[in-house]
């Protein structure tokens, strides 16, 4: 499979614990993303990378969330101390850095339940 | 500020026509994306504009009016499988960001 691939796929928390998810974006791709979707909801951007470096972050993004791409190729999410409000689905979506035209793939995404 | 809006429930008949449209205002533009999104799974790409006109892709069309900011999406010969959500959204591109911008999605139902 060549697509983006996220794990894991399901997660559930206790309220306060830290979690981590993982992306493994499409080899090549340098531009990585991350959303969070809620039911009935859009996808809402989290942050971006290009490569290694992370070039934007959302100002919804409270200090509880960190994202990192060593290297340049997967990513990590982490959220500590995790709220009921952190309840999504968590997506990550890939592309190609050229001109022009340049479709974001998509991964299954993440779906953390915060009990 | 950023602002997608689009019709939240739609419903129609199987082998039917069904426009779904998209009206945006934002900070910049650098194209506006279609996506489909059925419960549970990823958004899966169905076409780009970042020029005025329709763009037709087999069954699905979009169209683009920069001017009038807005977009819409037509599915022609409705199928069962064409339940979805669909997704409007626009790449909002600068030196630091690349990034999608969506709005609420459309949840389509199609009927028998």
């Amino acid at each position: 499979d060549t697509g983006v691939s996220q794990d894991p796929r399901h997660k559930i928390t206790k309220r306060g614990q830290n979690v981590t998810f993982r992306c493994d974006p499409i080899s090549e791709h340098n531009r990585l993303y991350w959303y969070r979707q809620t039911l009935g909801q859009g996808p809402e951007f989290l942050t971006y990378f290009q490569n290694e470096a992370q070039l934007e972050k959302s100002r919804l993004l409270s200090d509880r969330f960190s994202a990192e791409r060593p290297k340049g190729s997967f990513s990590t999410l982490e959220i500590q101390r995790t709220e009921q409000g952190d309840s999504a689905m968590y997506l990550c979506a890939s592309s190609p850095r050229r001109r022009g035209f340049t479709e974001a793939f998509f991964g299954q995404g993440t779906r953390l339940t915060v009990v | 500020g950023q602002n997608i809006d689009q019709p939240t429930e739609m419903t129609a008949t199987e082998g039917a026509i069904v426009q779904i449209n998209c009206t945006y205002q934002t900070s910049g533009f650098n194209g506006l994306f279609w996506y489909q999104q059925h419960a549970g799974e990823a958004p899966t790409f169905l076409s780009y504009n970042v020029l005025d006109g329709l763009e037709e892709k087999g069954r699905f069309s979009s169209f683009l009016s920069r001017s009038k900011g807005y977009s819409y999406l037509l599915l022609k010969e409705l199928q069962m499988k064409d339940s979805a959500s669909y997704l409007c959204a626009v790449r909002s591109l600068s030196y630091n960001t690349d990034k999608l911008i969506f709005g609420t999605g459309t949840r389509l139902q199609v009927f028998p």
